[in-house]
């Protein structure tokens, strides 16, 4: 069975400030997938970042950056120089490969960014 | 950028009813999904769907549940006799092949049961 944890709930930070998103994964599989999703208030889920099991790299995108650590089974999310409109519920989520393909989200990390 | 889309964006119905949510996919995807989101909550998947059949099933999607693909673009969800419980945001969702996967999600139907 897959699972994702996503500790922290909620998170405040003042604008300009950098801010990390803990997830931490389980699964049985020797290959997956990991995700990011960012959903605003307008409800929507925007995908932001896909990683496969066997690339470790830690990936910059912008002020957005993902930490990737097999051994620990973590996939953290940073975002440098918050905004407000970072402000946010971030999902983390698994997939598995072909017929295992579906999602399995974490329970979401609520991002307040005040001005 | 083509972009899955779902009809209505929100549906209230009355408790008992039949609900149909739709969803069009990206028209190359070839693998496709529901999930839903209570509010406030995480979001569960509750069905796959390839090559005219369900792939895989959540233990939400129960007897109440039904998929279908009927005309080769849409891909409904179906609620035969909707529980206040099933007031929820509901995701479609689709990806190209077994190689990308990246899920593509609609802007979602926010479903009401009162």
């Amino acid at each position: 069975a897959q699972k994702v944890t996503q500790a922290q709930t909620e998170i405040s930070v003042v604008e300009k400030e950098d801010v990390t998103l803990d997830c931490v994964y389980e699964t049985r599989d020797t290959t997956y997938y990991l995700f990011w999703y960012k959903q605003p208030p307008s409800g929507e889920l925007v995908f932001l970042i896909r990683r496969n099991s066997f690339d470790e790299q830690n990936e910059i995108s912008g002020r957005y950056s993902w930490n990737f650590q097999k051994s620990t089974s973590s996939f953290n999310f940073t975002i440098t120089a918050s905004q407000v409109v970072d402000s946010a519920v971030y999902f983390c989520a698994l997939s598995g490969l072909g017929a295992n393909s579906k999602l399995t989200f974490g329970k979401g990390i609520t991002l307040s960014v005040r001005p | 950028e083509p972009e899955v889309t779902q009809t209505p964006s929100h549906q209230v119905t009355q408790m008992g009813q039949e609900v149909i949510l739709r969803c069009v996919p990206i028209s190359n995807h070839l693998y496709f999904y529901w999930y839903r989101q209570i509010l406030g909550q995480k979001v569960e998947f509750l069905v796959s769907f390839y090559n005219n059949e369900i792939s895989e099933k959540s233990e939400i999607f129960d007897d109440q549940f039904s998929v279908e693909r009927p005309d080769g673009s849409n891909f409904t969800l179906k609620i035969r006799s909707t529980k206040l419980e099933d007031s929820a945001m509901y995701f479609c969702a689709s990806i190209r092949d077994s190689v990308s996967y990246e899920q593509y999600f609609g802007p979602g139907t926010r479903l009401t049961v009162t």
